[in-house]
């Protein structure tokens, strides 16, 4: 499964859009691309997945630019309680190859009022 | 979405003996459901895989024998850790497979052995 790094922490302020960047140098040909969210003392939420350039959806979009080595996951006009820790994920459908998700650091983005 | 519970949601226990988690997939059928650990401020680590009436596989270092997993039935899988001691304490984590693809999440159980 292809590594990925990402920020440790971001902040924001409500309202702003904010962007997450994650590399990932070693993805494979049949990789998908895979960002969750986790609250504290909560089990993570899928938010967005995509293979190739845009996606769109309800709470976020995803972009991924043409040599897929690196995704950037988009949050509109953010929230208070959009203060989590946002994980990206790389392998096969759903983050892992055979549905085995492996998380890396996540980043903890922090919105203040 | 789908939902996955987990319960006990917390669990004191004292240093020696067994704690069993149960999680449940409630309104789906999960062949395939798999356990994490967390600690704090630390990234979710997958322990084992666990599928409906064969045995776990279990990831390098977790050991077998003290985490024991149970997949009876479509609906439930059980972790017990046997002779809990502090370092246990830990946020444990099931997710279930829905279909071929789709995992979710159950809400967490806070271990906390003295």
């Amino acid at each position: 499964l292809a590594k990925t790094t990402q920020p440790i922490s971001m902040d924001s302020y409500e309202g702003q859009e904010v962007n997450i960047t994650c590399s990932h140098n070693n993805i494979a040909t049949n990789d998908y691309i895979t960002w969750y969210q986790q609250f504290p003392s909560q089990g993570p939420r899928f938010i967005i997945q995509g293979y190739k350039t845009k996606v769109t959806n309800e709470v976020a979009s995803l972009f991924i630019p043409a040599d897929r080595k690196s995704s950037t996951l988009s949050l509109p006009r953010v929230s208070l309680s959009d203060t989590a820790v946002y994980y990206c994920l790389v392998g096969g459908n759903y983050g892992g190859a055979t549905n085995k998700l492996i998380f890396g650091t996540g980043t903890l983005l922090a919105v203040q009022p | 979405g789908a939902v996955v519970s987990q319960h006990p949601s917390r669990v004191i226990c004292k240093s020696g003996t067994s704690v069993k988690i149960e999680c449940r997939s409630l309104d789906f059928q999960a062949t395939t459901m798999f356990w994490y650990r967390q600690f704090p401020k630390q990234s979710l680590m997958l322990m084992a895989t666990s599928n409906e009436g064969s045995k776990a596989t279990y990831e390098q270092g977790v050991e077998k024998d003290k985490f024991l997993i149970n997949h009876a039935s479509l609906t439930l899988s059980t972790l017990t850790v046997t002779s809990a001691h502090p370092e246990d304490s830990s946020f444990y984590i099931c997710s279930a497979r829905l279909g071929a693809s789709e995992q979710f999440f159950g809400p967490g159980t806070r271990l906390t052995v003295l």
